[in-house]
């Protein structure tokens, strides 16, 4: 079974602050690696897939890049508001598509 | 309306006792998920179906049983609740065809053993 690390485990930041964090993963077998926000109270919803090293994708303020090589994923929020106070989870598939390995998600509270 | 549903949404109940947890969803995917999650720890596999006649174990399948009623319908069984499987339990659904295997969550429900 293959480790999905995440760093860091919270954070805590000013509204308008642009943050990071991290994903990592074995390099090895790659298939994807999925992106999911998780706001409480609510269910996990999908931000990125990615199955390309070099890609690198946007959504809004929010972006992720990919390194399969070296094994890791880096998601970006651009000026932090307290709406994307959530858990960011990262996910890799094992043995094929056929399941997800999570790892155990940043939580990320940004203050007004 | 939600695409995945589960039900109950809490749930609180004494050690011993048996406990079924069920999703639906109307999304028409022949993928479905089980998880369950504990504070510091990612979403765990309990168990997963790819289509009716299709079970499999996941990373903590012990001391859970399930049952794929149908397409749409997959139930999680605790046949004997104890303590320690006291978490937040989430049902999930994917679409083979899509390729990426990106999963879409129920609401979640959060279950006590006392």
């Amino acid at each position: 079974i293959l480790n999905v690390e995440q760093s860091p485990q919270s954070l805590h930041v000013q509204e308008g602050d642009s943050t990071n964090f991290t994903c990592s993963f074995p390099s090895s077998n790659f298939y994807a690696l999925h992106w999911y926000r998780w706001e409480t109270a609510k269910s996990p919803e999908a931000l990125f897939v990615m199955t390309l090293n070099g890609d690198e994708k946007k959504k809004g303020r929010i972006s992720a890049t990919l390194n399969t090589k070296e094994g890791y994923s880096y998601l970006y929020i651009k000026g932090s508001q307290p709406e994307d106070s959530a858990t960011y989870l990262c996910a890799s598939p094992s043995g094929g598509y056929n399941k997800l390995i999570f790892g155990a998600g940043t939580r990320l509270a940004v203050h007004p | 309306d939600a695409d995945v549903t589960q039900t109950p949404r809490n749930r609180i109940t004494k050690t011993g006792k048996r406990i079924m947890l069920e999703c639906s969803q109307t999304k028409g995917h022949d993928r479905m998920y089980w998880y369950r999650q504990d504070p510091g720890l990612g979403l765990q596999l309990i168990y997963y179906s790819f289509d009716v006649k299709d079970i499999n174990k996941g990373e903590i399948s012990d001391g859970y049983s399930v049952s794929r009623q149908a397409q749409a319908k997959f139930s999680l069984s605790l046949e004997s609740a104890i303590p320690n499987q006291t978490a937040l339990y989430f049902c999930a659904t994917s679409d083979p065809g899509q390729g990426s295997n990106e999963q879409f969550f129920g609401p979640g429900t959060r279950l006590t053993v006392l």
